[in-house]
């Protein structure tokens, strides 16, 4: 059992540079979402959904984007990368939206120069 | 202002002792309160998951407290090994359809 796995685990782009950040889950959650995680700040939530062909904007949703064609893949795309998308994302699942535990990947770092 | 705040910002202790971790919340009501280990370099890990309701939650050395009067909680640590060393989040959960509310995280030392 995986659990939540994102790829890559670290990536380094150029400003103006797009990219995808893939996400999968194997444990059938319907809910799935998107983080950042900044020095000195809370995770920031990005995109979630809450199941196949649903998505919605969270926080910080500017210059992402998202999609959910099956339950098990929720990938984040950058349209055209900047040095403040520098940060570390994680990818989210649960069963629901709110009281099951929410099981993160183990991040991806990612650098914009 | 932060909805949550957390205290220590970070905290050494000798292996084996206990300790407190404090995270004050303004926001009410709220569906529940999580807390959160992370490792460097990993994602954060559920230790609890708290309804307001509930007063105290533990997983094996890690107990959560929940005083809702106060708008407190508290995770103890008992007996502290070096692989507690991490950052530990607290996480509130409003009702309807709005984020989670993120501490920023107390990073927890443990030294031999």
């Amino acid at each position: 059992n995986a659990g939540v796995t994102q790829t890559p685990k670290f990536q380094v782009l150029k400003t103006g540079q797009s990219m995808t950040l893939q996400c999968a889950q194997d444990m059938n959650h319907e809910y799935m979402s998107w983080y950042r995680q900044d020095p000195g700040m809370g995770l920031r939530l990005i995109h979630y959904s809450v199941g196949a062909g649903i998505t919605d904007q969270g926080e910080v949703p500017n210059g992402y984007n998202v999609s959910r064609s099956t339950t098990e893949d929720f990938p984040l795309r950058l349209l055209s990368a900047a040095p403040s998308q520098t940060s570390v994302y994680f990818c989210a699942s649960s069963r629901d939206r709110e009281r099951n535990t929410i099981y993160f990947g183990e991040g991806s770092w990612l650098t914009v120069v | 202002k932060n909805q949550v705040e957390q205290s220590p910002q970070s905290l050494i202790i000798l292996e084996g002792k206990n300790c407190t971790l404090q995270c004050n919340y303004t926001v009410s009501p709220f569906s529940n309160l999580r807390w959160y280990k992370q490792d460097t370099g990993r994602g954060p890990v559920s230790l609890t998951i708290m309804t307001f309701s509930e007063n105290t939650k533990s997983n094996g050395r890690y107990t959560a407290t929940l005083d809702a009067d106060t708008k407190q909680s508290s995770l103890h640590i008992t007996a502290s090994q070096l692989s507690d060393s991490a950052s530990y989040i607290c996480v509130v959960r409003l009702p309807g359809n709005t984020p989670l509310v993120f501490g920023k995280g107390t990073r927890l030392s443990v030294i031999a």
